[in-house]
């Protein structure tokens, strides 16, 4: 069946790297997203990974693609308290560009 | 203004009650979904439709009905509103697929119902 799970909760200091995981179940995904949510507010792209790659670099935030762990990671280099947010790893399934979204990690910056 | 837009932003109803949410994109985008979003579940497709006169369920379809026929506007109509329909509901939209190949979708900033 088609499941992505995340962990919900993480914590760093400010400055420093996070690392959010994500796990997913269908290996036929060709798309891989990282989608961030503030407060009150809809979701919004971060950055995405085609399924043919093993890694994506975007300024601060760097992906990681295990195709055959199935499992995908979001970088945030350098964090800062405004990358506080819940972020939602997704994958896409099916021809109707369907999204499949794993709970949303929520990341708790502090100084 | 340009962009999708939901109403109301906030609604709070009874049980028994139908309720409209609405939505409104003005990129003429072909797909548009709606979500919903509760704490430990992420967010959980409600309905998509990949043009207008096309609709299909997602995975929580149930006390639940859509209908497009402008390409502009999905409204989510709950018919008869329960508790467990509490919850903060997301509508999207993206491109087709052809000459979008990041698939992206575009979210709204979200409807908060709250089912007395």
């Amino acid at each position: 069946g088609e499941d992505v799970e995340q962990s919900l909760f993480l914590s760093v200091r400010e400055g420093d790297s996070s690392v959010i995981n994500c796990t997913y179940t269908d290996s036929s995904s060709t798309y891989l997203y990282w989608y961030k949510q503030e407060p009150g507010a809809g979701l919004q792209l971060l950055t995405y990974i085609f399924s043919n790659m093993d890694m994506k670099q975007d300024q601060r935030l760097t992906v990681l693609l295990n195709k055959k762990d199935k499992h995908l990671s979001l970088r945030i280099a350098d964090t800062q308290t405004g990358d506080s947010a819940i972020y939602f790893c997704a994958e896409r399934n099916g021809g109707y560009n369907k999204l499949i979204f794993g709970a949303g990690t929520r990341l708790a910056v502090h100084p | 203004d340009a962009g999708i837009t939901q109403s109301p932003r906030y609604k709070i109803t009874e049980t028994g009650r139908q309720v409209t949410l609405m939505c409104h994109q003005t990129w003429s985008h072909s797909y548009m979904f709606w979500y919903r979003q509760d704490l430990g579940h992420g967010l959980r497709l409600i309905y998509y439709s990949a043009a207008a006169d096309i609709t299909d369920k997602g995975e929580v379809s149930d006390g639940y009905v859509v209908s497009r026929s402008k390409t502009e506007n999905f409204p989510l109509t709950l018919e008869s509103a329960t508790r467990s329909q509490t919850s903060v509901y997301f509508c999207a939209s993206s491109e087709t697929t052809v000459g979008h190949r990041n698939y992206e979708q575009y979210f709204g900033p979200g409807t908060r119902l709250t089912v007395t």
